[in-house]
């Protein structure tokens, strides 16, 4: 399978706790994005990378978010010291030069 | 403020009819607008883009249509079918990184 590749599927953890997630792009896109989305909303714009450059992240994302594309890869969003709130589907997409996202199937996160 | 608004009601079409979608947004000059498909506990799926320059889109039964005067964009599904039923989600590109989705349209297609 050579679409964007997400994990864990799913993930439980108690309030507290940090959580990391892992996205793995189509090979040959240099961008890569996170996203965000809750139940009947769309999905909610957190993070933008072009290769391993960090060139957009969203006000939303407090200080207990952290995203790294450590060598134009593979890339890890981290939540520290989780809260209920947290609970939300995480997408990673991709793309090439193009505009259009290739998504991935999301990580579920809730917390307890 | 800028807005992205879409049906928040569901769309219920009987099979082989017309499905009609309505993408509207505010304060916004988009270069782009895309619309994605999007099923349970799944991540989106593109499906078209259409840029500001052009009026209308078409792929094989769906066509999208751009009206930046209106600040709306129309998505049809011709000849719909049950496995049509999704939610559709429209998302604007404004010429930079950021792409803003709406809430999106669940279309419900009945045989």
């Amino acid at each position: 399978d050579t679409g964007v590749s997400q994990n864990p599927r799913h993930k439980i953890t108690k309030r507290g706790q940090n959580v990391t997630f892992r996205c793995d792009p189509i090979s040959e896109h240099n961008r890569l994005y996170w996203y965000r989305q809750t139940l009947g909303q769309g999905p909610e714009f957190l993070t933008y990378f072009q290769n391993e450059a960090q060139l957009e992240k969203s006000r939303l994302l407090s200080d207990r978010f952290s995203a790294e594309r450590p060598k134009g890869s593979f890339s890890t969003l981290e939540i520290q010291r989780t809260e209920q709130g947290d609970s939300a589907m995480y997408l990673c997409a991709s793309s090439p030069l193009n505009p259009e996202a290739f998504f991935g199937q999301g990580t579920r996160l809730t917390v307890v | 403020s800028q807005k992205i608004e879409q049906n928040s009601e569901a769309l219920n079409i009987q099979e082989g009819k017309t499905a009609t979608l309505t993408c509207n947004y505010t304060n916004y000059s988009p270069a782009y607008l895309q619309w994605y498909r999007q099923d349970p506990g799944r991540g989106p799926v593109f499906l078209l883009l259409i840029r500001e320059n052009e009026k209308e889109k078409r792929k094989e039964r769906l066509k999208v249509t751009f009206d930046t005067t209106l600040k709306q964009s129309l998505f049809h599904i011709t000849a719909s079918q049950p496995a049509d039923s999704a939610t559709y989600l429209c998302a604007l590109n404004t010429g930079g990184f950021k792409t803003i989705f709406g809430a999106g349209t669940r279309l419900f297609v009945k045989a």
